[in-house]
C-alpha cells in the first residue's frame, strides 16, 4: 500500500506570510493526525481527525493555525500569519479506524518549515 | 497533561555493543507504549509496541520492558549494527480513550564500526 504522503517536502518562507501543508493519509485510514517537531524537542501532537470531524485540537498553539480534512480524505494545514517560532518539522500520521490496539500509526516524511 | 521524559538525548556505542534507551510516563493511565525509529530525512517508523498487560517484548535484537509501577519503560538493542543508527522516540498512549501519542524527546543513537 502507498504510505502516508506529505507535500512540500521543504518550505522557506518569511515572516508573516502564508504556508499550507498537505497530507494525504493512507488509504481507507479514518483517522488523521498532525504532529510537529521542533529542533531537539520532542514530537507535538497537534490535532487528529476522524474522517472530516476533528476530534481533538487541544495541540494546536494558536488561531494562526487552522487544519482541514474536506470529504474525510486529505488533509491541510495552514498557518497564516507564519512566525519564526512556527519553524519544524510537521508530520502527519493515519491510522485504520477504531481505537484498538491493532492500529499503529503510519507517519509521512514530514514538512520541513523554515520562517525567517 | 502528560509527560514523558527520554533519556539519554545522545548515545554513541560499538557495533557489537548493547544499547539501552529509558523513558518515563507521567499518566499511570497510559496503556500502550510504541518505539519510532527515524533515519536521517526519512519517517518515523514503528519498530516495536508494548502494551500495559504485558512486561517485556522481544523481536529479534530489539526489545522493550515496562515497568508500571515505576511508570517506566527501556528500549534494548543488542549487537548493535551501523544501520541501527537513527534517531529513537518512544511514546505513551491511553489507546480505548484516545489515539493520541504523546512523544519523549528523541535520542541519537550512532554505531561505531
Amino acid at each position: 500500500e502507498a504510505g502516508v504522503t506529505q507535500f512540500p517536502s521543504h518550505s522557506v518562507i518569511e515572516k508573516g506570510q502564508t504556508v499550507t501543508l498537505r497530507c494525504d493519509p493512507i488509504s481507507g485510514h479514518d483517522n488523521l493526525y498532525w504532529y510537529r517537531r521542533v529542533m531537539g524537542k520532542e514530537i507535538k501532537f497537534l490535532l487528529h481527525f476522524v474522517k472530516e470531524s476533528k476530534q481533538d485540537e487541544s495541540g494546536m498553539p494558536n488561531n494562526r493555525f487552522l487544519a482541514e480534512r474536506t470529504g474525510g480524505t486529505y488533509s491541510t494545514l495552514k498557518v497564516q500569519p507564519a512566525e519564526l517560532e512556527d519553524s519544524g518539522v510537521y508530520f502527519c500520521a493515519s491510522s485504520r479506524g477504531g481505537r484498538g490496539f491493532n492500529s499503529p500509526l503510519h507517519f509521512g516524511n514530514g514538512t520541513r518549515l523554515t520562517v525567517t | 497533561g502528560e509527560n514523558v521524559e527520554q533519556h539519554p538525548s545522545t548515545l554513541s556505542v560499538q557495533e557489537g555493543d548493547s544499547a539501552v534507551i529509558k523513558c518515563t510516563y507521567s499518566d499511570s493511565a497510559s496503556n500502550y507504549f510504541p518505539w519510532y525509529k527515524q533515519e536521517l530525512g526519512k519517517r518515523p517508523q514503528l519498530i516495536i509496541d508494548i502494551r500495559s498487560n504485558v512486561g517485556e517484548k522481544k523481536d529479534q535484537r530489539i526489545a522493550v520492558t515496562l515497568n508500571k509501577t515505576a511508570k517506566h519503560f527501556s528500549l534494548h538493542i543488542t549487537e548493535t549494527q551501523p544501520e541501527d543508527s537513527a534517531v529513537y522516540f518512544c511514546a505513551a498512549s491511553k489507546r480505548g480513550i484516545t489515539d493520541k501519542l504523546i512523544f519523549g524527546t528523541g535520542t541519537r543513537l550512532q554505531v561505531f564500526p
